[in-house]
């Protein structure tokens, strides 16, 4: 069935650090694939999203490329800061308008 | 985006309890989806609501333990009826919004003792 898998974390990486979490996804045909956050106490919020092959979503410093080849959409930053502390789930949508979402991968980045 | 709100933002209730939660947007859509986000865990999809007609659920969730009712395009409301401590979850409405886009509530917070 349809299923997203995200790294397990959680990920600690000092301020400036470079920043992947690995995602990736089995759908049948081409789904649209996201970025959610989730910062301490607040709730969910979208981060990215590519809606087809080879899209690249960015936001806030953040990128995410969708390669259909390898089925993935791993998302990066080039440098963090404390305040990107928080929980980052992946998602897609196959269709059916309702998200499939990852197991959520906790970000933790330190001073 | 739209703008969701959700009623209560947490509660704690005791088991064998039943506890409606409010999910409003200030626009109309046809189709409004509830996520359950267990402590430590992602969210799962609970169901599907569209207006007028009854709500779709996923495996492993039934009408009579979750039963969902969309009165109109703005609104929808989701019971967790004869709750126990495995309930305790974070409750979220969502819809979708442009561009394939879904849009979360804040969420409700039930703690059931």
């Amino acid at each position: 069935g349809d299923s997203v898998t995200q790294m397990e974390g959680p990920v600690t990486l000092s301020e400036e650090a470079f920043l992947t979490i690995n995602c990736t996804y089995t759908a049948t045909g081409y789904p649209s694939l996201f970025w959610y956050v989730q910062y301490p106490g607040e709730g969910l919020q979208l981060l990215l999203k590519a809606t087809k092959a080879d899209d690249k979503g960015s936001n806030k410093g953040f990128e995410a490329t969708y390669r259909k080849e390898t089925t993935s959409f791993h998302l990066e930053k080039g440098s963090v800061q404390v305040s990107d502390s928080a929980v980052y789930f992946c998602a897609m949508d196959t269709g059916r308008r309702a998200l499939t979402f990852g197991s959520g991968t906790r970000l933790q980045v330190q001073p | 985006s739209a703008v969701i709100s959700q009623k209560p933002s947490r509660d704690i209730c005791q088991r064998g309890t039943s506890l409606t939660i409010q999910c409003q947007v200030d626009s109309q859509v046809t189709m409004m989806f509830w996520y359950r986000q267990q402590p430590g865990q992602s969210l799962t999809l609970i169901a599907t609501a569209n207006q007028g007609s009854e709500a779709t659920y996923e495996s492993g969730f039934v009408i009579d333990k979750f039963p969902i009712s969309r009165p109109n395009l703005t609104f929808s409301t989701l019971t967790v009826s004869n709750m126990s401590p495995e309930d305790s979850s974070i409750y979220l409405c969502s819809i979708q919004g442009g561009g394939e886009t879904q849009y979360f509530g804040p969420g409700t917070r039930l703690l059931v003792l």
